[in-house]
Order: C-alpha cells, then sequence, then structure tokens
C-alpha cells in the first residue's frame, strides 16, 4: 500500500464547476500537508500547505485535512480553463526531509 | 539563479548506455532531492543531499543509479546501464533547510525536470 493513495482521473468539469480532488494517506505520523498543481512538461509547484488538521483558503482554494480518516482534500471554486492540469497531494512528518507523493489527478476544466 | 535549472531537458538513449542528468538548485539552497516520475506513478523520492552529503539514499532502485553534489550546489544523478524501465522525467527539487516549519520557508522548489526514454 503507497503511503499516500490519489484516483489519477482523468476529471472533466465544465468551466464555473466546483472541483474536488480527494487523497487518503496511511501513515498517521504525517503532520503537513501539501498540495502542488504540475502544468504539462513542467515540474510541480505548491499551491497550498496546512499542518495537522483544518480547513485553509487561499482565493478559489480551498485544503482540507481530517486527521481521523486520513483524508485530503482540495477544493477549486468557480474553475478556469487555466486549471486545467495535474494536482498532486503530499505530505511530510515534522521535522521530516521526504515528503511522499500522490499519484496525481488531471483535471480538464472545459470552456 | 532564479529558479532550479535542469539539463538537458531531454535525453534518448540506447539500452545500456549511461546517462547524466544536471541540476542547478537555487543559490543558497542547502537542500537538493531527485525524484523520479513515471507515467500514472506520481513522484517517487529518489535521493536527499543536505550540503554535499547524502544522509538518505534509500530511494535509489538500483546501484546502477548513483548521485553527487559538489559545493553545495551542482548535482549530478548518474545511471549507468540503462535499462527501459529507467524511461522517465527526472525532477530535481531544492529547499532551504531540511525539516519543515509552518513558516513555509521550507517548501521544495521543482526544476521542469529531465525526460529520459531509453530504447
Amino acid at each position: 500500500q503507497k503511503e499516500v493513495e490519489q484516483d489519477p482521473g482523468p476529471l472533466s468539469v465544465p468551466e464555473g464547476a466546483i472541483v474536488s480532488l480527494n487523497c487518503t494517506y496511511s501513515n498517521s505520523a504525517f503532520q503537513y500537508f501539501m498540495w502542488y498543481r504540475q502544468y504539462s512538461r513542467k515540474g510541480p509547484e505548491l499551491l497550498m500547505y496546512t499542518y495537522s488538521s483544518g480547513n485553509k483558503e487561499d482565493g478559489r482554494f480551498t485544503a482540507q485535512v481530517d486527521k481521523s480518516s486520513k483524508y485530503i482534500s482540495l477544493f477549486i471554486r468557480d474553475s478556469q480553463p487555466s486549471d486545467s492540469a495535474t494536482y498532486l497531494c503530499a505530505a511530510r512528518v515534522t521535522g521530516g526531509f521526504k515528503t511522499i507523493f500522490g499519484a496525481g489527478t488531471r483535471l480538464f476544466v472545459k470552456a | 539563479g532564479a529558479g532550479v535549472s535542469q539539463s538537458p531537458s531531454n535525453k534518448v538513449t540506447e539500452k545500456g548506455k549511461d546517462v547524466e542528468l544536471r541540476c542547478d538548485p537555487i543559490s543558497g539552497h542547502t537542500a537538493l532531492y531527485w525524484y523520479r516520475q513515471s507515467l500514472g506513478q506520481g513522484l517517487e523520492f529518489l535521493i536527499y543531499f543536505q550540503g554535499n552529503s547524502a544522509p538518505d539514499k534509500s530511494g535509489l532502485p538500483s546501484d546502477r543509479f548513483s548521485a553527487e553534489r559538489t559545493g553545495g550546489s551542482v548535482s549530478t544523478l548518474t545511471i549507468q546501464r540503462t535499462q527501459q524501465e529507467d524511461s522517465a522525467v527526472y525532477l530535481c527539487a531544492s529547499s532551504l533547510a531540511p525539516g519543515f516549519s509552518d513558516s513555509g520557508a521550507n517548501v521544495l522548489t521543482f526544476g521542469a525536470g529531465s525526460r529520459l526514454t531509453v530504447l
């Protein structure tokens, strides 16, 4: 079993839709949770990170962590064609250096 | 530099040949990481450097893979006697320091990757 599991999709939605991207993890020692966005032929770039459980909002993006169920979510409101990319969830332990990534979900937002 | 620079961006080689992939991290970033990304597999951790030392080489798939870092800056990932299963995108990332704090200072910044195709 991978430490971070993510459905690779693809996920296709119309412009303006609310998108929900999800991951599960198995290591209860994970305390930091990240979402990276990767455009085609580019390296991943950090979108958001959260510590422990709770929500964090940044513009149209909301990251949510539920440690009791080991569930990580990213919500995108008013999705735009420019949001079309692969979204990777990631996690690491406190003080750790190794970031563990999910497989990534390919998102297509149709105009 | 302004970002993490990787070269070559694309490499096609024949099975059995050796390849070298280079990473030039952001100036001042002490930590450097190599990941491998295969289709549908996500990012697989290969090795981590703090300065010129590699405290964790646990992700290197076999003894055909090696990496070094010199001057606390440029790193080279070498794959000897390449096999078709080595075909992937090799991503390098750097950060200010190992570990992670809520300051966000230790976020990984990735290069664009080196796409390796072994025929």
